[in-house]
């Protein structure tokens, strides 16, 4: 079946560094992909949309120059989190859209110190 | 604009009963409906989904779901539960190919001995 690969799972950086986070399709090709944040005990808070070759669409509320996304091929998005500060902290999914559903990465846990 | 209710924010049942998980949506055409699962720490795997057709859907792990249109309810069923059931289940809507998922509050399934 199709895989999201989601790389790092985990990361520690300290306040003021920047964190890029992976997304890849395996074995398909993403046009559309969503990066979702997550807070503990809580459910996915949906940040953007990617579109390969284009801008994402940021959801209300979302720094677009904070959380920055790129998806310049059909098989890789990346976010990057820039300037992080430790309320950045959360779990960060990402999600590929395909035609009969979705896929979603195993997620990557960001703590800022 | 679309919206899912999880009402039951925690569950607890005794291994080998029976659960029922709630989902109420609002969408304005014919919903995607899905139900995930997530164990701590991990991304999300599907469970099931219903896009038309037949309303009762079958999923893995013996779950199977109802897609009641009058009443707005896609509930997630399991005959018999066990002890690595224990998660929290999310009820996501969302529409054909590459529009944005919306989550519920997710549910917290806890299994007692």
């Amino acid at each position: 079946g199709a895989v999201v690969s989601q790389h790092p799972s985990r990361v520690i950086c300290k306040s003021g560094t920047s964190v890029k986070i992976e997304c890849r399709s395996l074995d398909f090709q993403a046009t559309t992909m969503f990066w979702y944040r997550q807070f503990p005990k809580k459910s996915l808070m949906l940040m953007a949309t990617s579109n390969e070759g284009s801008k994402a669409t940021y959801e209300q509320g979302v720094e677009k120059d904070k959380f920055l996304i790129n998806h310049a091929s059909l098989t890789l998005s990346t976010l990057t989190v820039t300037s992080a500060h430790p309320e950045d902290s959360s779990f960060y999914i990402c999600s590929a859209a395909q035609q009969l559903g979705y896929t979603f990465g195993s997620g990557t846990r960001l703590t800022v110190v | 604009a679309q919206s899912v209710t999880q009402p039951d924010i925690h569950i607890t049942v005794s291994e080998g009963a029976s659960l029922e998980l709630r989902c109420n949506y609002s969408y304005g055409a014919t919903p995607y409906l899905f139900w995930y699962v997530q164990s701590p720490g991990q991304g999300l795997q599907l469970l099931l989904k219903y896009f038309s057709g037949d309303t009762l859907v079958q999923g893995i792990k013996g779950f199977e779901a109802e897609f009641k249109r009058s009443q707005s309810s896609f509930n997630l069923r399991k005959p018999s539960v066990h002890w690595s059931d224990a998660a929290e289940y999310f009820c996501a809507v969302g529409a054909r190919g590459n529009e944005k998922l919306t989550f519920g509050t997710g549910t917290r399934l806890t299994i007692i001995p």
